[in-house]
Parts: C-alpha cells; structure tokens; sequence
C-alpha cells in the first residue's frame, strides 16, 4: 500500500463551489504539506503543518484553508473554487528530524475548475 | 522572494547520451540542495542531493556537481536511458529560514529518445 494517498485522484468542479482534497499518510511522519504544480511554475507550497497544532501558511495560500485533523490526516479546501486554481495538487509528509530530511509525495490530484 | 533559477524548461537527448540539468541560486545561506524526478501521473520523489561542501556527488549513472562560487549547481544523467524521461527538480533549503521549507526550480521534462 501507499505511504501517502490523496483522494480524489480527480476533480471536475464548477466555479464558486466548494471542494475539500484530503491526504494520508502511514509514514508516522510529523510534517506535512500541500503544494500545487503548474507547467513552468514548478512546485509551490500552499499550506504546512508541523503536527496538528501547528499550521502555517505557505507561498500561495490565498483562496485555501487546510485542516490537520490528526497526524495522518491533511486536508486542504477551497471554499470557493476558481477556474486559475486548476492545477495539479500534491500532498508531502516528512519526519520530524532535521528539517532538511526527504518529503514523501502523495500521487496527487488533477483538479480542474470549469 | 528567494529564487532557485533551473534550467532548461525541456530537453531531448539521445539514448546513450549526456543530459545536463543547470541551477542557480541567489541566497548564500542555502546549504542543502536535493534533486527530485517526476514520473508522469506520479509524485516527485528524491533522487540525489548535495552539501555545499563538497564540489560532486555520485550515485550510479546521476552526478551532482555543486559550484559555490557560481552558486549554482547541476544534474548529470550519464549513458541517459528512456527509463529516465521524467520531469526533473532541483531545490534549495535555506539553513537561515526558520519556516524549514524547501526553495523549488520550475522543473525540467526530460525526454530521452529511444
């Protein structure tokens, strides 16, 4: 089984509707992320958590929320999805050692906003 | 805004060649910089990474080679095989930044023709 899952794998959704993406992890990790990648842009982090009482927002956390509902347990929403937040949305874990220690990917989800 | 510069955007070698992977970085107190590769329909995963105070790392056919002067370093992928086409990512993390998040290049895709 995967380390870290992300459910959906895929979204198609309307403008100004609201859609949560959630992530798991089995890793035991205490760190985890969200990021979107978009052609050219590379990676960008848009909310991290360094355990469940510590969130913190990242590059390009306008138009999202996240809650950290457990260890395993990493969602991020958007209330109100616009079609410019059409990406691919991936979820990261790493331990909680040095910080410069390797992030784990989830498979991510293509989420498209029509 | 700290910035990783990568490139090339794209690029195509023959099986059996040399690919080059360039990145450039601004902030001296960067002193961890890993490279990630990206498999379609997969998440990025860790592939090598550096410490400024060596000059080259190995792994098998991929070779980091790291210029603190210049600062910037770069991915080489002897005898490039089709296997290794994916999207390409180097990174920087900043010893400095109490936030401990990695600083990403946009990505190469890299196709290596059969």
């Amino acid at each position: 089984d995967a380390d870290v899952t992300q459910t959906p794998r895929n979204r198609i959704t309307k403008t100004g509707k609201r859609i949560m993406l959630e992530c798991s992890q089995t890793k035991g990790h205490d760190r985890m992320y969200w990021y979107r990648q978009d052609p050219g842009l590379g990676l960008r982090l848009i909310y991290y958590s360094f355990d469940v009482k510590d969130i913190n927002k990242g590059e390009i956390s306008d138009g999202y929320s996240v809650s950290r509902q457990a260890q395993a347990k990493f969602s991020l929403s958007l209330e109100s999805a616009i079609p410019n937040q059409t990406a691919l949305y991936f979820c990261a874990t790493s331990d909680g050692g040095p910080p410069r220690s390797e992030q784990y990917f989830g498979p991510g989800t293509r989420l498209t906003v029509t | 805004q700290q910035q990783v510069k990568q490139s090339p955007q794209s690029l195509i070698v023959q099986k059996g060649g040399i690919s080059i992977i360039n990145c450039a970085y601004e902030n001296t107190a960067f002193d961890y910089f890993p490279w990630y590769q990206q498999f379609p329909g997969k998440g990025p995963a860790l592939l090598i990474a550096i410490r400024p105070d060596v000059s080259e790392k190995k792994e098998g056919r991929f070779t980091i080679s790291f210029n603190k002067s210049a600062k910037q370093f770069s991915l080489h992928i002897m005898d490039s095989q089709p296997g290794d086409s994916a999207t390409y990512f180097c990174a920087a993390f900043p010893s400095m930044d109490s936030n401990y998040q990695l600083i990403w290049g946009a990505g190469t895709k890299l196709i290596i023709k059969p």
